[in-house]
This record gives structure tokens, C-alpha cells and sequence, in this order.
């Protein structure tokens, strides 16, 4: 079975400075790793996937998220906040077809001005 | 566009109704979801499809059901054995069941007074 953690419920972080969100996963076998957006009633946007090619993987609006084997990560980061940025991030793991999607529990950025 | 919509954004319904919430999409994707997402609760499964005139209930089916009589629609049903019904419905779709990413419609808020 697999799954995701999110470390952190609420993340601030002041303008300007590096966004960290934190994604830990459980997977038998190699996931696929996807990091998703949540503007306040709004549906959820794909930011960037993590599908066995490159490890560092670039994603929308500047956000980018390395998939580290070794330590079962795949966090989110970003140089520079913006308060355009300020929204629900969701991590998610899945498996070769034929499994089910799992959602972490989110995590909620404020971003200070 | 190609995209998934729901209808309507807002809803309001007297106890011991049902409710039909609607959801289409013109991917041409096989599989859709239900999710239900409640306050500090990330997302939850309700249903989901991976083909037509196909579906499977997910964590939290007590309550709703579902329908999939074309590719393009999946309708969610509230009834009133669900307790408590008050939450943001969103409904996804993806190409295939499992490793693809999932597509999200905007959402529909439920109130249930």
C-alpha cells in the first residue's frame, strides 16, 4: 500500500523568501509523485508530476520539486514567494495503473508581505 | 477548452432531501472521482469510476451514489442517509484509472440546513 505525509498543516513565509513544503511518501514500488494547488473555493491544479524521468522536476509559477529515492521525499520549493502563491498545496502518490490515487492531508502557505 | 465542469458552484437544501450534484468532462478520460473535502480534512474519497456503466465505492460511499452512463458525466447524489452532507464536493477525472494525473473540476459547495 502507499501513502503521503505532509509535514507542516501551516507554512508562512514572508515575501521574497524560499518557499519549503514538505512531502514524505510510502510506496512498495517506484510512485508516481504529483504536487497539486488549491486556491480558496476553487477545484485543485496540477503544479508538477514526478514520473520516473529526471528528479528535479519543474513544475507552474515557478515551483519545483526534487524526488529523492533515498530519503522517500519529494518536497516543493520555490526561491521566491509571492503573495500570488498564498493557497492549499496537496502532495499525491500513485502506482502503476490500476491503483488508487493518494492525497496528502494539505498544506496551507501564507505568505507574509 | 477541454476541462471538467460542475454545476452548480453554491447549493442549498433542506434536511432530509436528496441532492444531485453534477459533473462532466470533455477529456475523453475513462476514469472520474468524487472526492469530499471538509476543513483540516485534505481530500477523501467518496466513488469513483474507471469505466462507463462501471463504479466502486471509495472510503466514505455511506450516503451517496453515483451513476456512469456515459463517459462524459458521472452525477454524484446526496441522500438523506448522509449525516453530515455540508462539505465542498470536487469531482476529477484522469485518462486512465491509477497512474495519471487527475483533473479537477471547480468544486460545488453543499449547505444543508
Amino acid at each position: 500500500a502507499q501513502s503521503v505525509t505532509q509535514l507542516g498543516s501551516h507554512v508562512s513565509v514572508s515575501e521574497g523568501a524560499l518557499v519549503l513544503l514538505r512531502c514524505n511518501y510510502s510506496s512498495s514500488v517506484p510512485p508516481y509523485l504529483f504536487w497539486y494547488v488549491q486556491y480558496p473555493n476553487q477545484g485543485l491544479q496540477l503544479l508538477l508530476k514526478y514520473t520516473s524521468a529526471a528528479t528535479l522536476v519543474k513544475g507552474i509559477n515557478g515551483f519545483e520539486a526534487e524526488f529523492k529515492k533515498s530519503e522517500t521525499s519529494f518536497h516543493l520549493t520555490k526561491p521566491s514567494a509571492h503573495m500570488s502563491d498564498a493557497a492549499e498545496y496537496f502532495c499525491a502518490v500513485s502506482v502503476s495503473t490500476g491503483n488508487q490515487f493518494y492525497f496528502g492531508t494539505g498544506t496551507s502557505l501564507t505568505v507574509i508581505p | 477548452d477541454g476541462g471538467i465542469t460542475q454545476s452548480p458552484k453554491y447549493l442549498f437544501r433542506k434536511e432530509g432531501q436528496n441532492v444531485t450534484l453534477s459533473c462532466e468532462q470533455n477529456l475523453n478520460h475513462d476514469a472520474m472521482y468524487w472526492y469530499r473535502q471538509d476543513p483540516g480534512q485534505g481530500l477523501r474519497l467518496i466513488y469513483y469510476s474507471q469505466i462507463v456503466n462501471d463504479f466502486q465505492k471509495g472510503d466514505i460511499a455511506e450516503g451517496y451514489s453515483v451513476s456512469r452512463e456515459k463517459k462524459e458525466s458521472f452525477p454524484l447524489t446526496v441522500t438523506s442517509a448522509q449525516k453530515n452532507p455540508t462539505a465542498f464536493y470536487l469531482c476529477a477525472s484522469s485518462r486512465t484509472f491509477g497512474s495519471y494525473e487527475q483533473y479537477f473540476g471547480p468544486g460545488t459547495r453543499l449547505t444543508v440546513t
